[in-house]
């Protein structure tokens, strides 16, 4: 297993429905973001959590952090079709060598029919 | 805004030649970038932290010679891929840190070259 692991791997959904994707981590982190990036594309900052939260929102976007678990969740609410992209969580890792660099996850590819 | 640019888009080249590309921060300086190399429905790998001024430092297993990143100034970093092979094709990522935030802070991504050797 890898740090940053995510499922589900790819998730269809209808418009108007929930997405709700799954990051788990192995090290201690100093925060765990979430990006999003279309086909073919960069990556798109959406939403950082410091360790010390639990939950954070930004519009239609909920995620949660169990540090306990390590694991993150990450909801989008009411999805549509401009939704459908990868989403990545990454962390990055409180200190030592890895001071600063982000690892990603494996990505979850929502898709989200109109 | 935090835009990051890379040119090209895209680019194709022959076995043996070398491909440079590059990676600016338009509207606010970096220290910092970061370059990723990304195969096909996978997940970004980081190959190196490029910090200005500096020689850069890589990640295990990226060779330094081939993969050669150069940060003359606050907007700019370069990857060079030299002598390219067909294995080198992959879309390749940079990201830039403001300058003066914490290290911990979210980067902010090019839109990617995709390179293809032929």
């Amino acid at each position: 297993s890898q740090q940053g692991e995510e499922d589900p791997q790819a998730l269809s959904i209808q418009e108007g429905e929930n997405a709700t994707m799954n990051c788990s981590y192995k090290t201690s982190i100093n925060n765990l973001q979430w990006y999003r990036q279309n086909s073919g594309r960069g990556l798109v900052h959406l939403i950082l959590i410091r360790s010390n939260e639990r939950e954070k929102h930004s519009g239609r976007l909920r995620v949660t952090l169990d540090t306990s678990k390590k694991s993150s969740s990450l909801l989008i609410t009411a999805s549509r079709a401009a939704d459908t992209a990868s989403y990545f969580c990454a962390t990055a890792n409180a200190g030592g060598t890895s001071y600063g660099k982000l690892t990603f996850g494996q990505g979850t590819i929502l898709t989200v029919h109109p | 805004g935090a835009v990051v640019s890379q040119h090209p888009s895209w680019v194709i080249c022959k076995s043996g030649t070398s491909v440079k590309i590059e990676c600016r921060s338009l509207d606010f300086q970096a220290t910092t970038m970061f370059w990723y190399r990304q195969f096909p429905k996978q997940s970004l790998m980081l190959m190196a932290t490029s910090n200005e001024g500096s020689k850069a430092t890589y990640e295990q297993g990226v060779e330094k010679d081939k993969f050669l990143i150069n940060h003359a100034s606050l907007t700019l970093s370069t990857l060079t891929v030299t002598s390219a092979h067909p294995e080198d094709s992959s879309f390749y990522i940079c990201s830039a840190r403001k300058i003066g935030t914490s290290s911990y802070n979210e980067q902010f991504f090019g839109p990617g070259t995709r390179l293809t050797v032929l």
